[in-house]
């Protein structure tokens, strides 16, 4: 069984350029989130999908976007990237079940892409 | 709002020694709370997670978490420390926003396990 898969590991990106991050949820879950951790840091909460709809987003600008496809797995971006952007992002996943929320459900992590902005 | 708390950025221990990291959570609902562990260039790996069912909880690892309501304590401890213990360990508390749920992380404490 496969646990969440994300893509790349490892990037550098050149300050303004578009960076697209991808991630396969652990067979069985529906729900993605994203998190940014940056070096020294606790992870941050970006956003969140369910039902391919951003649902939640954490206290992040607009270039920081997403999409979750019907096999519910999802794509981060970011645009106009920023020194500030460099970071481990980390994707996470849960499943829910007909809509409602199984806060017991465990939410697993990804190993993370590491994005380095120059 | 709730938030969780890491006592010591940087824990040292012998090997064989107790391990003790530190977490206080702030909630105003009965909290979710979770112990995660991160290893050097890796992503995250759940310990343990506290659900509202037993005040401890055993994890993988050895490791284990009492939650004590009275001093909005989770505290993550092992009886004898490993060297292969060393690593990043986050104590995180989940948010029902009532439309998504979140985990809001503490800032990590670094665990040292020396000879």
């Amino acid at each position: 069984d496969a646990g969440v898969t994300q893509s790349p590991t490892h990037l550098i990106k050149t300050r303004g350029q578009q960076v697209t991050l991808r991630c396969s949820p652990k067979s069985g879950h529906d729900t993605v989130s994203w998190y940014q951790q940056a070096l020294g840091q606790g992870p941050q909460f970006i956003f969140q999908y369910y039902e391919e709809e951003e649902r939640q987003r954490g206290n992040f600008p607009d270039r920081f976007s997403g999409h979750q496809f019907p096999n519910y797995s999802s794509e981060l971006n970011v645009n106009a990237l920023l020194l500030g952007d460099s970071a481990l992002y980390l994707c996470a996943s849960s499943r829910e079940d007909r809509g409602i929320q199984f806060l017991g459900n465990t939410i697993y992590f990804g190993e993370g892409s590491w994005l380095t902005v120059v | 709002a709730q938030s969780v708390t890491q006592l010591g950025s940087h824990v040292s221990v012998s090997e064989g020694a107790l391990v003790l990291l530190r977490c206080n959570y702030s909630s105003s609902v009965p909290p979710y709370l979770f112990w995660y562990v991160q290893y050097p260039n890796q992503g995250l790996q759940l310990l343990l997670k506290y659900t509202s069912a037993a005040t401890l909880v055993k994890g993988i690892n050895g490791f284990e978490a009492e939650f004590k309501k009275s001093e909005t304590s989770f505290h993550l401890t092992k009886p004898s420390a490993h060297m292969s213990d060393a690593a990043e360990y986050f104590c995180a508390v989940l948010l029902n926003t009532g439309t998504a749920s979140k985990l809001t992380f503490g800032t990590g404490t670094r665990l040292q396990v020396t000879l």
